[in-house]
């Protein structure tokens, strides 16, 4: 099984509809991230977490929300999906070494 | 902020060396970070560097120049499963040490 899991792999929905795309680590970091890759954009962080306490933006967090229910889960919310947040989205973690990042296998989210 | 400038694509042939650069523009550096990432799947880590010099892991190894803003990923021997996308990462010099993507440079390989 895949240390960092993610869930849905694959979801079409409609503008303004809610998503919630779901991680889950057994890797016992306590670093979470949240980025999207769009093509000739590369990965770009939408939010982090460095405990349950800690949540952070990252580089573009608008229209986005996070939620970290536990060491080893962290969910990205869209509230009111739009066209545009049509991307790839990777969950990651990573331990002592901070910029050695482990990813999930993606979630790719498509909004019509 | 931060600027990282990779080329978009290269071809190279079946074993063959490649080197893929990556100069960046940072207000501060904490460490530069390469990453694969095969078509559809996500990427994994190959090497990190923060001192200056040349960091070698059995067919890749990477080089960093902080006076220059330089890095380069070297490719040895290459193999047709070598053929994936290479992204160059720097960590925020901040508190938070996050990374910030370049945008990635496609490898071919040819037979």
């Amino acid at each position: 099984d895949a240390d960092v899991t993610q869930t849905p792999r694959n979801r079409i929905t409609k503008t303004g509809k809610r998503i919630m795309l779901e991680c889950s680590q057994t890797k016992g970091h306590d670093r979470m991230y949240w980025y999207r890759q769009d093509p000739g954009l590369g990965l770009r962080l939408i939010y982090y977490s460095f405990d349950v306490k800690d949540i952070n933006k990252g580089e573009i967090s608008d229209g986005y929300s996070v939620s970290r229910q536990a060491q080893a889960k962290f969910s990205l919310s869209l509230e009111s999906a739009i066209p545009n947040q049509t991307a790839l989205y990777f969950c990651a973690t990573s331990g002592t070494r901070a910029g050695e990042l482990f990813f999930g296998e993606g979630s790719r989210l498509t909004v019509l | 902020g931060q600027n990282i400038d990779q080329p978009t694509e290269m071809t190279a042939t079946e074993g063959a060396i490649v080197q893929i650069n990556c100069t960046y523009q940072t207000s501060g550096f904490n460490g530069l970070f390469w990453y694969q990432q095969h078509a559809g799947e996500a990427p994994t880590f190959l090497s990190y560097n923060v001192l200056d010099g040349l960091e070698e892991k059995g067919r890749f190894s990477s080089f960093l120049s902080r006076s220059k803003g330089y890095s380069y990923l070297l490719l040895k021997e290459l193999q047709m499963k070598d053929s994936a996308s290479y992204l160059c990462a720097v960590r925020d010099p901040t508190g938070a040490n996050n990374l910030f993507f370049g945008t990635g440079t496609r490898l071919t390989v040819i037979p």
